[in-house]
Formats: C-alpha cells, structure tokens, sequence
C-alpha cells in the first residue's frame, strides 16, 4: 500500500467546471505539497499546506491533519490547467503519490 | 525563471558513457535534491543535501553518483547505465531540507540511455 494515495487517476472536464483532486496519506507529516507537471516534464510549486486552506488565483487547496486528507480545487477551469498534479508529503521521510492528470477540453 | 537550472536540458548516452547531470539554483537556499521520474511512475527522490551533506540517499545505485560542491551547485554523475535509468531527472532546492519546506524545481533532463 502507498503512503500517499491520490484520487482520481485520471480526470477530463470541460472548460469552465470546478474540479476536485483528492490526497489522502497514512503517515504523520510535517507538510503537504500540491506540485503541478506540465506535458513537457517541468514542475511547479503549486502550495505548501501544514493545515487549513491556501487560495492563489484560481486554486484552491485544504488539509484536514486528523482526517489524513487533502483537496485541491480549481474553479473556472481552463485547458492550461491541463497537467499532471502530484501531492508530495514529508515528515521523516518524503513520499509521494502517482498523480491525477487532469485534461480540461475547451 | 524558476531560480533553478537544470543542464543538459536532454541526453542521450550508450551504456558505457560517463556523463554528468548540473543543476544550479540561484535562491540562496541550502538544501538541493535530485529526483527520477520514470514513464508512468511517481517521482522517486533519490538524493537530497542540506548544507553540503548527503542526509539521504534512498537506496540508489552505485552507478549514480552524487557531488554538492557548494549549496549552489548539484551534480549527478552518471556511469554504466542500464536502459531503464532512461527517466526525468528533476533538480529541486529548498530553503531546509527538513521540516516545513516548498521546494522549487528546474526544467529537468530527460535522459535517454541506449
């Protein structure tokens, strides 16, 4: 079983839909990262959460530490969201989960 | 501009190269990672440095061989690679390597090996 188990696997949404990714993890953690990966390889810092919620722009991300989850959101949805969005966890040791890839059709 | 810059930007090497991977990060941070990202595999860390000093190395083979020169500079030195090493290799700094920390990442190099 993995540590960071993210949901779902793959997701398409038409352009303008809220979308919801979901990381839950089974280790006690010092923070929780939301990392996006274009097509291309690069990656990007998306937030870095110990608790509560971020907001940047359209994004959106919660952590609830009791529960062992966290959730990004994307409200307005548009096709340059489309990458892959991976929940990196680390505490004593880093772990990370296999990504959603999200394709948003215009 | 990330801050951080990852050269080659792409690679391709036969099994009985010797190349080096570098990554520098102009942040002023002090710790420096180095990931692999295989076709439809999480990122795995394979390295990471705080302060100079390797604090992990997550079981990675002998034929990948890391140097921290300064907390600047990162390299991963490569040598009689197999043709399942062809992966994404991410170069990531934070300010710490413990605790806490965003981590900022370069481009990458995509490294093909024959």
């Amino acid at each position: 079983k993995n540590e960071v188990e993210q949901s779902p696997q793959n997701l398409t949404a038409q352009e303008g839909e809220f979308i919801t990714i979901n990381c839950s993890y089974s280790v006690g953690i010092s923070a929780l990262h939301w990392l996006q990966q274009h097509p291309g390889g690069g990656i990007v810092s998306l937030f870095m959460l110990s608790s509560g919620k971020k907001k940047h722009g359209r994004l959106i991300a919660t952590i609830n530490i009791q529960e062992k989850h966290s959730s990004l959101h994307i409200t307005a949805s548009h096709p340059r969201d489309s990458a892959v969005y991976i929940c990196p966890i680390t505490g004593n040791q880093f772990y990370f989960g296999t990504g959603t890839s999200l394709t948003v059709i215009p | 501009e990330t801050g951080v810059t990852q050269t080659p930007r792409h690679l391709v090497m036969g099994m009985t190269n010797k190349k080096s991977l570098k990554c520098e990060q102009h942040l002023g941070h002090n710790a420096m990672y180095w990931y692999k990202q295989s076709a439809k595999k999480p990122l795995e860390l394979m390295f990471v440095y705080n302060f100079k000093e390797q604090t992990e190395n997550n079981s990675v083979p002998s034929r990948f061989s890391p140097e921290c020169p300064n907390s600047s500079h990162l390299f991963l030195h490569l040598h009689t690679l197999q043709p399942e090493d062809s992966a994404l290799y991410l170069c990531a700094s934070s300010q710490e390597g413990r605790g806490p920390d965003t981590q900022y990442f370069g481009p990458g190099t995509r490294l093909t090996v024959l």
